[in-house]
Formats: C-alpha cells, structure tokens, sequence
C-alpha cells in the first residue's frame, strides 16, 4: 500500500498567518494516464471532511485562492495565505492514484 | 444540487453483518463513481471501496473477504454490506462521490459495534 506520511502533526499559527503542510508517498503518486491523483481534504470539527485540492494544484469549486497545492512524484505541499477562522480543523492528504486509495494521518490546524 | 446521504443502523452486534445505503441526488451514478470511507472515532479516514460508473467495483485488500458494494442506478442507492462486525469496525461510514478527487460527501452514519 503507498504510505502517505504527512507533517507535522498540529500547527499553532495566528489568524492572518500562512502555514504550510506537507504530504510525502511512499510511492510514485503518477498514474499510467500521467495525471498525478494527490487531494487535499479539510474536515472541520463534526462535519465531513471536503476536498479542497485535486490533482496536485487544482483547487475544487469554490475553494479561496488562499490555498494552494504544489509537487511532484513524491512530496506535495499544502499552503493556507491569510488564515481565518474557517479555516481551522485537521488537513488531510489523500491519494488516488494507486489501490487501496490512502489518506495520510492529518494534520491539525489550531490557533495560536 | 449534488447531495449523498448514508442510511444504515447505528448499533451492530458483533459477528453480523452491516447494511449502509447511500442515497444520492443531483448526479447519476452512470456518470460517477462512489466510494465509501470509513473513520474510527478520533482516527483517521480509511478506504474501503468503489463502484465506478460502469458498475465495476474494486476493494481495499484488507477488507475484501467481508466487503461488497452494489448498486441500485434506478434509485440513486449504492450499497454496502460489510460481514463478520468486530468491534475495530466501529466507525463514522461514509459515501463519496468520485470525480478527479472525492467531491461531495455524506454527512457520514456512525456505527458501533457492540460485543
């Protein structure tokens, strides 16, 4: 199973701040059809998770430009501009590329 | 708009098996896939399966032997039963839409286990 290993475990940041996350395979995240299937999903406290970014860097309908997504192969990185409120929750990321699909084991998101 | 809603019981003994629906509106499940997730309480989010739009499905190995996922097109419902509940199985059970990424979700149905 491809091991999606994500850091760090929590994040303090102030509201207004940027924080980055980051999301390491244990395998190739490219797929035959080239396209590469790293998500980012951000599950508020009680709610579903959402997603926010596919394929690596394509943030999903109606997503802030505050976020954004970038890699490749192996190594992807989340990054939140200007933090709000709204924002906070555990980050997670998810791949689609190979089966079983596998998510890394999140990354909370709290307020300094 | 697209909606996916998990229905099933919230209290399983151990040893039976499991029964989820998802219900979905706003899209055919002829022009998408639908997975289900599960996440036990304060953990992680785990894959168990598909249905692609063809109908195909496809399982995550560690659950395969207990796991099926089916499909009503004509009512908008996908299925899950899941056999030989332990108490590990203990979850929030989730369906999710499949497009480049999983897009909409359920709201999630949390089943317990009991021994």
């Amino acid at each position: 199973d491809v091991v999606m290993t994500q850091t760090p475990v929590s994040l303090s940041v102030s509201l207004g701040g940027q924080v980055s996350i980051s999301c390491r395979s244990s395998q190739s995240l490219v797929h035959n059809n080239g396209n590469t299937y790293l998500s980012w999903y951000l599950q508020k406290p009680g709610q579903s998770p959402q997603l926010l970014i596919y394929k690596v860097s394509n943030r999903f309908s109606g997503i802030s430009d505050r976020f954004s997504g970038s890699g490749s192969g192996t190594d992807f990185t989340l990054k939140i501009s200007r933090v709000e409120p709204d924002d906070l929750g555990v980050y997670y990321c998810g791949q689609g590329t190979q089966y079983p699909y596998t998510f890394g084991a999140g990354t909370k998101l709290e307020l300094k | 708009q697209v909606q996916l809603k998990e229905s099933g019981p919230v209290l399983v003994q151990a040893s039976e098996t499991l029964s989820l629906t998802c219900t979905v509106s706003g899209f055919s499940l002829t022009n998408y896939g639908v997975i289900w997730v599960r996440q036990p309480p304060g953990k992680g989010l785990e894959w168990m399966g598909i249905i692609w739009r063809n109908g195909n499905t496809d399982y995550n190995s560690a659950l395969k032997s207990r796991l099926s996922i089916n499909r009503d097109t004509s009512k908008s419902q996908v299925f899950l039963k899941m056999n030989s509940l332990q108490t590990d199985d203990t979850a929030i059970y989730y369906c999710t839409r499949v497009s480049t990424g999983f897009d909409y979700w359920g709201q999630g149905v949390m089943v317990t286990v009991s021994s």
